[in-house]
C-alpha cells in the first residue's frame, strides 16, 4: 500500500510555457502532500506543504505565482511551473502523507527540462 | 549553519565491509528523524525510521542522540547493491510534517 503517482515522468519544453504536474495517491488519502525540487548533486529542498482543500504553504524563496499548486482532493495534487524558464529545469518530486501514517510516501518524481 | 549536514562522501568500500555514516540537525525541537536511500534519478525511498533506543533492520542500524543532536546509520556486509546515497531527514519541527532533507552520503560498494 501507500503508493503515489506521478505524470509526467519527464517533459521537455519550451522557455515561456506552462508545464502542469499530477500528483495522485493511489491507495490512500492524502490531507498533505508535499512538493519538492532536486537540482543535480543537491537534496531535496520543499517548495511548498499543500493541505486538501486550502491554499498551499510556500517555502521562503518560492514564488506562489510562479509555481502554482491546487489540491482539489484527498488523492491529487497538481504543481503548474508559469512561464517555465531554463533555470526551473529540475527534478520535481511530490510526496504524500495521511493521517493514519508517520511518514511521507514519494512520487517517482518529473524530470523537467526547459530549452 | 545547514538545518540537517552530511558528509557528502563518496564512501568507497569493499564489498564486506562495514561502513558508518553520520548526520547533525540543529534544530533541537525536531520530533522525528529516518534514513531515506536515493538512486539515481530516482525518488528517496524510506530505509528506516529512527528512535533514540536504536532501532535495527537487518544489517542496518540506526541510532538517535538526542542530546547531541546527531544519527547515526551503521550498514555492516556492504553488498554491490548497497550503492546509492543515504538521506538523513529530519520532521515534525513546529508540529508540522515537514521533512528537511541533508544533502546525502553517496555510498559505492566495490567489488
Amino acid at each position: 500500500g501507500a503508493v503515489v503517482s506521478q505524470h509526467p515522468s519527464w517533459v521537455i519544453c519550451k522557455s515561456g510555457t506552462s508545464v502542469k504536474i499530477e500528483c495522485r495517491s493511489l491507495d490512500f488519502q492524502a490531507t498533505t502532500m508535499f512538493w519538492y525540487r532536486q537540482f543535480p548533486k543537491q537534496s531535496l529542498m520543499l517548495m511548498a506543504t499543500s493541505n486538501e482543500g486550502s491554499k498551499a504553504t510556500y517555502e521562503q524563496g518560492v514564488e506562489k505565482d510562479k509555481f502554482l499548486i491546487n489540491h482539489a482532493s484527498l488523492t491529487l495534487s497538481t504543481l503548474t511551473v508559469t512561464s517555465a524558464h531554463p533555470e526551473d529545469s529540475s527534478f520535481y518530486i511530490c510526496s504524500a502523507k495521511a493521517p493514519s501514517y508517520n511518514e511521507q510516501f514519494f512520487g517517482p518524481g518529473t524530470r523537467l527540462t526547459v530549452l | 549553519r545547514k538545518e540537517v549536514e552530511q558528509d557528502p562522501g563518496p564512501f568507497n568500500v569493499p564489498e564486506g565491509a562495514t561502513v558508518a555514516f553520520n548526520c547533525t540537525y540543529s534544530n533541537s525541537a525536531s520530533q522525528s528523524f529516518f534514513w531515506y536511500r536515493q538512486d539515481c534519478r530516482k525518488e528517496p525511498k524510506l530505509l528506516m525510521s529512527v528512535y533514540s533506543s536504536g532501532n535495527e533492520d537487518g544489517r542496518f542500524t540506526a541510532q538517535l542522540n538526542r542530546a547531541s543532536q546527531y544519527i547515526s546509520l551503521l550498514i555492516r556486509d556492504s553488498k554491490l547493491s548497497d550503492s546509492a546515497t543515504y538521506l538523513c531527514v529530519v520532521g515534525g519541527t513546529s508540529g508540522t510534517y515537514k521533512y528537511i532533507f541533508g544533502t546525502g552520503t553517496r555510498l559505492k560498494v566495490l567489488a
